[in-house]
């Protein structure tokens, strides 16, 4: 049973549109992250935030933002859409000082 | 050089067998070892989570790490078709996870 959400699982959208990948935990943690990983390959951090009004980019260079308002939420925002943006994006979340990590299922994105 | 090396696979073994999977390292300085399993079109979960040098036991799971080597080993007893999978290791950074790319594990009934 699911304790983090994503949605939508699954979205195709057309170049230059505006989009929001939403995530929410119910687990109370402090941690949240977002990677992004296409098939075959490691997963590349974008994002992460140690807690409310607390967040950082990542590894990955990435036109995405994102914001951390409630402790349990942590939205991910594409101003503009673009083919590369093509990916499965991954929201995860961990207590503070602990690595075991869990991960939502994922939004599979299309930008066509 | 990527940090963490893991041979892609597929890696296909007869159902009850002895699986054993690899991953090598870079950084001396990780600490936490982790290994994920992954089903298609779902996010990782965590299996395994190791600290520092030893063995790791927790039912058909064995969790090997190797610091001398920078050398971390999943062992899986008595492998299941529910096993197939793709399973990721990982080791922390600071303030972030570094995964593997993953090996994908097919068990045949």
């Amino acid at each position: 049973e699911a304790d983090i959400y994503q949605t939508p699982r699954y979205l195709v959208i057309g170049t230059g549109k505006k989009i929001t990948l939403e995530c929410s935990q119910t687990m109370g943690h402090d941690k949240m992250y977002w990677y992004q990983q296409d098939p075959g390959m490691e997963l590349h951090l974008i994002h992460y935030s140690y807690g409310v009004n607390s967040t950082e980019k990542g590894d990955l260079s990435s036109e995405s933002t994102v914001s951390r308002i409630r402790t349990e939420h942590f939205p991910l925002t594409l101003e503009s859409a673009r083919p590369s943006h093509t990916s499965q994006y991954l929201c995860a979340s961990s207590r503070a000082g602990d690595y075991g990590y869990t991960f939502g299922s994922g939004t599979r994105l299309t930008v066509v | 050089q990527k940090e963490v090396e893991q041979d892609p696979g597929p890696l296909s073994v007869p159902e009850g067998a002895i699986v054993s999977l690899n991953c090598t390292y870079s950084n001396s300085a990780f600490q936490y070892f982790m290994w994920y399993r992954q089903y298609s079109r779902k996010g990782p979960e965590l299996l395994m989570y190791t600290y520092s040098s030893g063995n790791k036991e927790d039912g058909r799971f064995t969790a090997q790490v190797d610091k001398s080597s920078k050398y971390i080993s999943l062992f899986i007893r008595d492998s299941q078709p529910s096993d197939s999978a793709t399973y990721l290791c990982a080791m922390d950074s600071s303030y972030k996870l570094i995964f593997g790319s993953g090996t994908r594990l097919l068990v045949r009934p």
